[in-house]
């Protein structure tokens, strides 16, 4: 099986854009999560999408948005960017919610100048 | 808010040898999951070990294996045999209350493997 896919893998942007990053899943697997790891924050939870629909959100203001499509693939998008929002982006998926093992993509490494 | 904690944020072993990272967590809960995962350099999430917080066995996978003690909420991952391919960032992680889906992660243990 195909392990979890994130594109783009970086990206480069200026404050005040807006970006959409793109996660695919393992196939067969409905839960999609996503994190943001910056070094001086670690590794936080941003939110978990399953069967289209947003389940759980972490601590993060309201330029962070996401969604999922019929096929499991997510997308999340952040608008106005700003400097900290340069970050590591990693989407996790598993087959299904509650205490399963979550399986990590390469994730998209983000910029904002 | 539930935190994961690990107290070591650079750990160094001599090929062959064995280490211990510690992580230590706080819930108010009886049921959930803690994960080890190792990030190296190309920075994927690789999942390396996992303990399911009501069996009292501690999970062991080839080289690596928990010492898990529910009531003082530690949970360190031993590496036997260490290998360079071993050298990596380590994160301990929790399943949060409510959400399964939803892990809560240490700041990380820098490991490096000496030849």
């Amino acid at each position: 099986k195909a392990g979890v896919t994130q594109t783009p893998r970086y990206l480069i942007k200026t404050r005040g854009q807006q970006v959409t990053l793109s996660c695919s899943p393992i196939s067969g697997h409905r839960s999609v999560s996503w994190y943001q790891q910056t070094p001086g924050q670690g590794l936080q939870f941003l939110f978990e999408y399953f069967s289209e629909t947003q389940r759980n959100k972490g601590n993060f203001p309201g330029r962070f948005s996401g969604r999922q499509f019929s096929n499991s693939r997510s997308e999340m998008n952040v608008s106005t960017l700003e400097l900290g929002d340069s970050a590591l982006y990693l989407c996790a998926s598993s087959q299904t919610r509650g205490y399963n093992e979550q399986f990590f993509g390469p994730g998209t490494r983000l910029t904002v100048l | 808010a539930q935190t994961v904690t690990q107290s070591q944020p650079e750990m160094s072993v001599q090929e062959a040898e064995t280490v211990t990272l510690s992580c230590t967590y706080d819930t108010s809960e009886s049921d959930y999951y803690l994960f080890w995962y190792k990030q190296p350099p190309s920075r994927q999430m690789i999942l390396v070990i996992r303990q399911e917080a009501y069996k009292q066995q501690n999970a062991t996978e080839n080289r690596f294996s928990v010492n898990f003690q529910k009531a003082a909420k530690s949970f360190s991952l031993k590496i036997s045999d260490s290998q360079l391919g071993d050298a990596a960032m380590y994160f301990c992680a929790k399943t949060q209350e409510t959400s399964g889906s939803r892990l809560t992660f240490g700041e990380g243990t820098q490991l490096t493997v000496n030849p």
